[in-house]
């Protein structure tokens, strides 16, 4: 049962590079989403998903950018990485995107950028 | 706007004490409610969760958590907690017939001495 995986685990990035972090689910849920996580502040919302095709912005979208051209990936890019975006990455899903849905999320990413 | 407090940063309890954790939640009408555990590098996974009904919920480990409109509350609780139970708890809350988007209280690091 792989559930949500994300990659990589650990990544260190320098200012101005851009990477992907890669999500995929095997569970054929419709609704996926990237959230950040910051000591002292919890889970914030970057962008989600409720279908292929659709995506749309969270709480904290700027300097991000997702595509979902598929049903099981949800890919996060980073554009042109600040300090400011060091923090850890969990990429979630759940069956559909009506509130109440069991969220599950990856393992989680982490991402330095120097 | 939704928001969640958890008003406690770090509780250390000894190993067979009971636990409470503390989750505040300002929203206009009654929100989903979730508490979710995370083990040191790890994702989150959902201890339990209140939609409506019995104010009472039973979720997993020997966790519940018990709402109270009139204070805003959803506190989490443990009679007896063990070693493994040291992690750290988000609760968080979601808008009914909204889209399934959580928002985060900053989280309760908890300790469990022996």
């Amino acid at each position: 049962n792989a559930g949500v995986t994300q990659t990589p685990k650990f990544q260190v990035l320098k200012t101005g590079q851009s990477m992907t972090l890669q999500c995929a689910q095997d569970m054929n849920h419709e609704y996926m989403s990237w959230y950040r996580q910051d000591p002292g502040m919890g889970l914030r919302l970057i962008h989600y998903s409720v279908g292929a095709g659709i995506t749309d912005q969270g709480e904290v979208p700027n300097g991000y950018n997702v595509s979902r051209s598929t049903t099981e990936d949800f890919p996060l890019r980073l554009l042109s990485a600040a300090p400011s975006q060091t923090s850890v990455y969990f990429c979630a899903s759940s069956v559909t995107g009506e509130a109440g849905n069991t969220i599950y999320f990856g393992e989680g990413s982490w991402l330095t950028v120097v | 706007a939704q928001s969640v407090t958890q008003p406690d940063i770090h509780i250390t309890v000894s190993e067979g004490a009971s636990l409470e954790l503390r989750c505040n939640y300002s929203y206009g009408a009654t929100p989903y409610l979730f508490w979710y555990v995370q083990s040191p590098g790890q994702g989150l996974q959902l201890l339990l969760k209140y939609f409506s009904g019995d104010t009472l919920v039973q979720g997993i480990k020997g966790f519940e958590a018990e709402f109270k409109r009139s204070q805003s509350s959803f506190n989490l609780r443990k009679p007896s907690v063990h070693w493994s139970d040291a992690a750290e708890y988000f609760c968080a809350v979601g808008a009914p017939g909204g889209y399934n988007k959580l928002i985060f209280g900053a989280g309760t690091r908890l300790a469990v001495h022996p």
